[in-house]
């Protein structure tokens, strides 16, 4: 079956940690998207790519990176300089604009 | 800027209470207006996707319609099941294919 895998489900990060989360699809999307989930607040969109070697940040893209090298994957690093990283993330993909998501079953990170 | 906002934030039905979720939006132009239902601990699930004013679509219990200025979600004869939050988000015209997300509603229905 078609779909997105995001993997680990739950993550730990110390202080001063770069994480990394993955995202996987096989829906032949060309956009993928990472978005991040806190109580009350909505999704709030971090990176968004529309094509393989392209990206662009979002609303909140301060202290993450991402990369696109294949239609396929497209993971998020936490780095360090998140001074607030612990959230749901939610990785998701669509065939083109005027379409909607298909997302993930997302990670959760915790600061420890 | 594009604003979503939905309310009420919580609603609490008993099971076979009518009522009615709202999305209002303001946008410089609307390519689409997208409802989901999330579960606890899981990633949004797709519901509808609405293009323009007058549009209405159902699936079982549930129905969206879409205004110029805002969406409601109808929910016909609820049961527990249909516990969860409901999101809504708006698409813009352009090339750009990002949604902007509703902070959502909470559904809670009881048996």
């Amino acid at each position: 079956d078609g779909g997105i895998t995001q993997s680990p489900k739950y993550l730990f990060r110390k202080e001063g940690q770069n994480v990394t989360l993955s995202c996987e699809q096989n829906l032949n999307h060309d956009a993928m998207y990472w978005y991040r989930q806190d109580p009350g607040q909505g999704l709030r969109l971090i990176y968004y790519s529309q094509i393989v070697n392209d990206f662009q940040k979002g609303d909140i893209a301060e202290g993450y990176s991402v990369s696109r090298e294949k239609k396929e994957s497209f993971p998020l690093t936490v780095t360090s300089a998140q001074k607030n990283p612990t959230a749901f993330y939610l990785c998701a993909s669509s065939i083109s604009a005027g379409n909607g998501y298909t997302f993930g079953s997302g990670t959760r990170l915790t600061v420890v | 800027e594009d604003q979503v906002t939905q309310s009420p934030e919580a609603l609490r039905l008993q099971e076979g209470e009518s009522s009615s979720l709202n999305c209002s939006y303001t946008v410089s132009g609307l390519r689409g207006l997208f409802w989901y239902r999330q579960d606890p601990g899981k990633g949004p699930e797709f519901l509808f996707t609405l293009y323009s004013a007058g549009e209405e679509k159902e699936k079982e219990r549930l129905k969206a319609t879409l205004t110029k200025k805002e969406s409601f979600l109808h929910i016909t004869a609820p049961k527990p099941e249909d516990s969860a939050t409901y999101l809504c988000a708006v698409q813009i015209t352009g090339a750009n294919s990002k949604l902007t997300f509703g902070k959502g509603i909470t559904l809670s229905v009881r048996p």
